[in-house]
């Protein structure tokens, strides 16, 4: 089983609209937990930490949800700039591995 | 630009040479990471750096793989004996030693193997 897991999607989504995205990880022992954007042939960005109590940035709101083991990310009013794949990050033991999921792609249309 | 910078961006070369990328993390983060990232596929963990310490390294890691990080500043990654399966793009990521610190990336290196 992989240690992250997300739905691939697409997600073809019109501008304005709310888009969420679930992701699993597999291991109870996770620690810390991160969403980053990348954008075609481009490096990976981190757009939020995840917290125990959730936590949000403008129109972006992330959850973690430790007993079912899965985190979420919810966009608001999407707008075109948000098309992009949106990667789940869970590192297991502090400062060493790091483990992505496949990421979800987003296209936001007009 | 003080952001991670990796070096070539690209690099095309045959089934069988050897290839050396180098990576020069932001100047006050003691980690650095190796990832790989083939298409449709998140990044996947190769390596990582304390310092000049290589303290973890994945199964993916076969032995034509050697990565260091002599002074505990830039690092390459080689491979040796590249083969087709080898074609992908490697990012660096360097990070501060703290806990739930963020990891910024390079823009990668992407090998394409003939």
């Amino acid at each position: 089983r992989k240690e992250v897991e997300q739905d691939p999607g697409p997600f073809n989504v019109p501008e304005g609209a709310t888009v969420a995205f679930n992701c699993t990880y597999s291991n109870s022992a996770s620690q810390s937990f991160f969403w980053y954007r990348q954008d075609c042939r481009k490096e990976p960005k981190l757009l939020m930490s995840v917290y125990s109590s959730g936590n949000e940035d403008g129109r972006f709101t992330a959850q973690l949800n430790r007993a079912s083991q899965y985190i979420s990310l919810l966009i608001r009013d999407s707008k075109l700039s948000d098309s992009a794949t949106y990667l789940c990050v869970v590192n297991i033991n502090t400062g060493n591995q790091f483990y992505f999921g496949t990421g979800t792609s987003l296209t936001v249309i007009p | 630009d003080t952001g991670v910078s990796q070096d070539p961006r690209h690099k095309i070369t045959k089934r069988g040479q050897n290839v050396t990328f180098r990576c020069d993390p932001i100047s006050e983060h003691n980690r650095l990471y190796w990832y790989r990232q083939t298409l449709g596929q998140g990044p996947e963990f190769l390596t990582y750096f304390q310092n000049e310490a290589q303290l973890e390294k994945s199964r993916l890691l076969s032995d034509r793989f050697s990565a260091e990080r002599p002074k505990g500043s830039f690092s390459t990654l080689e491979i040796q004996r590249t083969e087709q399966g080898d074609s992908a793009m490697y990012l660096c990521a360097s990070s501060r030693d703290r806990l739930q610190e963020t990891q910024y990336f390079g823009p990668g290196t992407r090998l394409l193997v003939l």
